[in-house]
């Protein structure tokens, strides 16, 4: 299993600013995931964070506006640019130790 | 292109009722089906899952129906309580990697 711990749990932000979220986990793990999902709606994946190499992102997103860190094994920050209220939503990282994926509590981001 | 499709949208269930959740799915890469719950303000948490290889597992009041022929499975909540009152999401993944997952399903038990 793994704990997750994100932070901030929720913040409003002002359009054009940036906001960085961050995932601790209590274990090392290989892959990180960052998901978004929308009010009533499902998870979409933002990209997959490895350690020592560039995020992949998938199709919809870019580092532009999603830059990712992954300094170790343990840790990754994705951040959120140039803000927009089209960018409110819940975001979530997300780890696979094993075959299961296990999820952090999310960060609820309001863009006023 | 939604890779797994889940039904229904909104679910409300009497105490004491089975509730009943189904999902479909096209691509025959996929081998791991776990179903997550979810609170409001809470990330979603493994539920239950299955492998192809079998047709049903069941885990309490939970259990999950697997037609590998059909391409779809279910969760079935027995004697359903207000607790269980959530949203849930299916979700298909090829060999553990990238999870895709259904729209949710919001589940009420009314007492």
């Amino acid at each position: 299993s793994a704990v997750i711990s994100q932070k901030p749990s929720r913040d409003i932000c002002q359009r054009g600013t940036s906001l960085t979220i961050q995932c601790q986990v209590d274990s090392q793990v290989t892959m990180m995931f960052w998901y978004r999902q929308q009010p009533g709606q499902s998870l979409t994946l933002i990209a997959t964070a490895n350690q020592g190499s560039e995020a992949t992102y998938e199709s919809g997103f870019v580092i532009d506006k999603f830059p990712i860190s992954r300094p170790n094994l343990t840790f990754s920050t994705l951040t959120v640019s140039n803000m927009s209220p089209e960018d409110s939503s819940i975001y979530l990282c997300s780890v696979l130790p094993g075959a299961e994926a296990f999820f952090g509590q999310g960060t609820r981001l309001t863009v006023v | 292109q939604q890779q797994v499709k889940q039904s229904p949208q909104s679910l409300i269930v009497q105490k004491g009722g089975i509730s009943i959740i189904n999902c479909a799915y096209e691509n025959t890469a996929f081998d791991y089906f776990p179903w997550y719950q979810q609170f409001p303000g809470k990330g979603p948490a493994l539920l239950i899952a299955i492998r192809p290889d079998v047709s049903e597992k069941k885990e309490g009041r939970f259990t999950i129906s697997f037609n590998k022929s059909a391409k779809q499975f279910s969760l079935h909540i027995m004697d359903s309580q207000p607790g269980d009152s959530a949203t849930y999401f299916c979700a298909a993944s090829p060999s553990g990697n990238q999870f895709y997952f259904g729209t949710g399903t919001s589940l009420t038990v009314i007492p």
